[in-house]
């Protein structure tokens, strides 16, 4: 079973901010947050981790509430080409062999 | 760096009919992963490997078998094909190191099956 909950979809608009939830409810202390995206069907592409502070990178940023059950990634000003499935994972630091994708929320970038 | 890459890119089969997929990455990562992806579905795990030599299932292994004899390849075999493993299949690979940013898995660009 997956460990996090999504959205199935979400719409925004474009030029506009898009804050994509998950719910992790029973993550361990020693599992990070990864975001992934899959444009139409290409492989996907890593996004950006964290483990309980807030992270920022050249795509997106990353929020973690403080107690960790959830968390908001927020691409700031989305484009057409942001249009893809986003996944939200949990694992522990490294070699973790459990890796367990999700749907995934499906986001719309509207013109 | 050519990153992932997988082999073939599509494929028709007949149902019974054998096949082999084969992924390379060149980037010295220890782990290997093999998933497949249903229409509309997230992806599942079938088999990976956490170093040269070593296989293990995951969560959707029944119908596969995987070999991993040099740490840049990892071989997904179809013994006998069903219509039921139509269906779009990655791998992915990655370092694995005592650094999180290390641990991202890299994708390949993904093998289309069908089976008739």
């Amino acid at each position: 079973d997956a460990k996090t909950t999504q959205p199935t979809s979400m719409d925004c608009a474009e030029g506009r901010a898009a804050n994509l939830p998950c719910n992790h409810s029973t993550i361990s202390g020693n599992e990070y947050v990864y975001w992934y995206r899959q444009i139409h069907s290409q492989g996907p592409q890593y996004i950006i981790h964290g483990l309980k502070n807030n992270e920022t990178n050249e795509m997106a940023s990353l929020i973690i509430t403080e107690d960790r059950k959830s968390s908001t990634l927020i691409l700031p000003h989305a484009t057409l080409r942001d249009t893809a499935v986003y996944y939200c994972i949990v694992r522990v630091a490294y070699r973790d062999d459990k890796i367990i994708f999700g749907k995934g929320t499906r986001l719309h970038i509207l013109p | 760096n050519a990153g992932v890459t997988q082999t073939p890119k599509f494929r028709v089969l007949k149902t019974g009919q054998s096949m082999t997929l084969l992924c390379a990455q060149d980037m010295n990562h220890e782990y290997m992963y093999w998933y497949r992806q249903d229409p509309g579905m997230g992806l599942r795990l079938i088999h990976y490997s956490v170093g040269e030599g070593t296989t293990a299932k995951g969560e959707v292994p029944d119908g596969y078998n995987v070999s991993r004899l040099k740490k840049q390849n990892f071989l997904l075999g179809l013994e006998s094909a069903a219509p039921s493993q139509t269906s779009v299949y990655f791998c992915a690979s990655s370092y694995e190191s005592g650094t999180p940013r290390y641990n991202e898995q890299f994708f390949g660009p993904g093998t289309r099956l069908t089976v008739l």
